[in-house]
């Protein structure tokens, strides 16, 4: 089977980092993204890893390991537009479908 | 460059009746996804068309729910008979090759079953 996990919601101010994890059961593994998604809009693509480390890309990183089944998203330099759903989504084993958690719910305040 | 373009936005149908739902993909791809988020629930994969072909539907209720990726034109996202269950938000992403390569997201069509 296939499961993803993420915290349901979390708070922080402004100017502050959070980090929100996400973890994976796949049968097979063919990467993983992660996406935001501001209510009633589309989910919009931040990152995808799909060998073990840390990808870089101006506010927001994002972390693989494979062996644990662990992916975490880094954003630093929190703004009040960054008040969001995370979404952490896994490439299926056939490499056809993205398999989304739930999504985690950032909320942002000054 | 236009995004992946999706219409009508907001669809309200009566249940029995049908639902189409359509998914222009982003210049130069020609892998299609539909995807349908219930409220307070994840995304959930329904299926992966390139086109004129079906590559994955095994996300798709058995009954009632078609899709097709035409050789001219857009892919089209049919539900007939529509229950109130079928409420939902349903987003079309499209990729330049294969699920590897980054999907993109349309606006989504947010439909209403009376």
């Amino acid at each position: 089977g296939q499961n993803i996990d993420q915290p349901t919601e979390m708070t922080a101010t402004e100017g502050a980092i959070v980090q929100i994890n996400c973890t994976y059961q796949t049968s097979g593994f063919n990467g993983l993204f992660w996406y935001q998604q501001h209510a009633g809009e589309a989910p919009t693509f931040l990152s995808y890893n799909v060998l073990d480390g840390l990808e870089e890309k101006g506010r927001f990183s994002s972390f693989l390991s494979r062996s644990k089944g662990y992916s975490y998203l880094l954003l630093k330099e929190l703004q009040m537009k960054d008040s969001a759903s995370y979404l952490c989504a896994a490439l299926n084993q056939a490499g056809t479908a993205l398999i989304f958690g739930k999504g985690t719910t950032l909320s942002v305040s000054s | 460059n236009a995004g992946v373009m999706q219409n009508p936005r907001h669809l309200v149908r009566r249940r029995g009746q049908e639902a189409r739902l359509r998914c222009s993909p982003m210049k130069g791809h020609s892998h299609v996804y539909w995807y349908r988020q219930l409220p307070e629930e994840g995304l959930k994969f329904m299926v992966y068309l390139q086109k004129e072909n079906i590559i994955d539907e095994s996300g798709m209720p058995k009954e009632r729910f078609s899709a097709e990726f035409p050789k001219e034109g857009p892919s089209i996202l049919r539900i007939q008979q529509v229950v109130r269950g079928d409420s939902a938000a349903y987003f079309c992403a499209s990729s330049l090759g294969v699920a590897t390569d980054t999907q993109y997201f349309g606006p989504g069509t947010r439909l209403t079953v009376l």
